[in-house]
């Protein structure tokens, strides 16, 4: 079946730790997305990236980092410089945009993450 | 600055039509976007909206006047099933914006 995968689940790290989330897609979609969600609020743009070895920032990219080494996997590490990093972590992966083009975006089932 | 606006909270009942509205400031745009999101889970798409208009899937509407800077999402016949938080979002210049998503409460 084709779609996109985070694992795990369920992350609990200590505070001061790097942790790093994993996306993968099977989809053959060139863009892929990090959103952050909080609670009562919409999705965040962490990072994002159309091409392989190539990403961008998003509007809260400050504290994470993210690498694009293979079409398919596009992992975001949290570190320990992001203040508040307790959140539902989600990837997406999409075509790249086109004029007219209705390029849905695909989401993983998330990652919730909590800093103890 | 860029701005997405729709309601936090609506309830309705079960069997009846309720509208989600959206209006949006974006620095382009290219396409406005519905997804439904369930607590807990990952969005899924709904609709797609880029030329003014209607667009009708089953018992889902979504409509967009891109002169008003203005969406709709029409759910018709709700079901309890349909208890979940809506996302407007916007595909601008480079990137999509969501709202803040707006959370239904189906009442039986």
């Amino acid at each position: 079946d084709g779609g996109i995968t985070q694992s795990p689940k369920y992350l609990f790290r200590k505070e001061g730790q790097n942790v790093t989330l994993s996306c993968e897609q099977n989809l053959n979609h060139d863009a892929m997305y990090w959103y952050r969600q909080d609670p009562g609020q919409g999705l965040r743009l962490i990072y994002y990236s159309q091409i392989v070895n190539d990403f961008q920032k998003g509007d809260i990219a400050e504290g994470y980092s993210v690498s694009r080494e293979k079409k398919e996997s596009f992992p975001l590490t949290v570190t320990s410089a992001q203040k508040n990093p307790t959140a539902f972590y989600l990837c997406a992966s999409s075509i790249v945009p086109g004029p007219d083009m209705d390029n849905e975006q695909f989401f993983g089932p998330g990652t919730r993450l909590t800093v103890l | 600055g860029q701005n997405i606006d729709q309601p936090t909270e609506m309830t309705a009942t079960e069997g009846a039509i309720v509208q989600i509205n959206c209006t949006y400031q974006t620095s382009g745009f290219n396409g406005l976007f519905w997804y439904q999101q369930h607590a807990g889970e990952a969005p899924t798409f709904l609709s797609y909206n880029v030329l003014d208009g209607l667009e009708e899937k089953g018992r889902f509407s979504s409509f967009l006047s891109r002169s008003k800077g203005y969406s709709y999402l029409l759910l018709k016949e709700l079901q309890m099933k349909d208890s979940a938080s809506y996302l407007c979002a916007v595909r601008g210049d480079d990137k999509i914006i969501f709202g803040k998503g707006t959370r239904l409460h189906i009442l039986p």
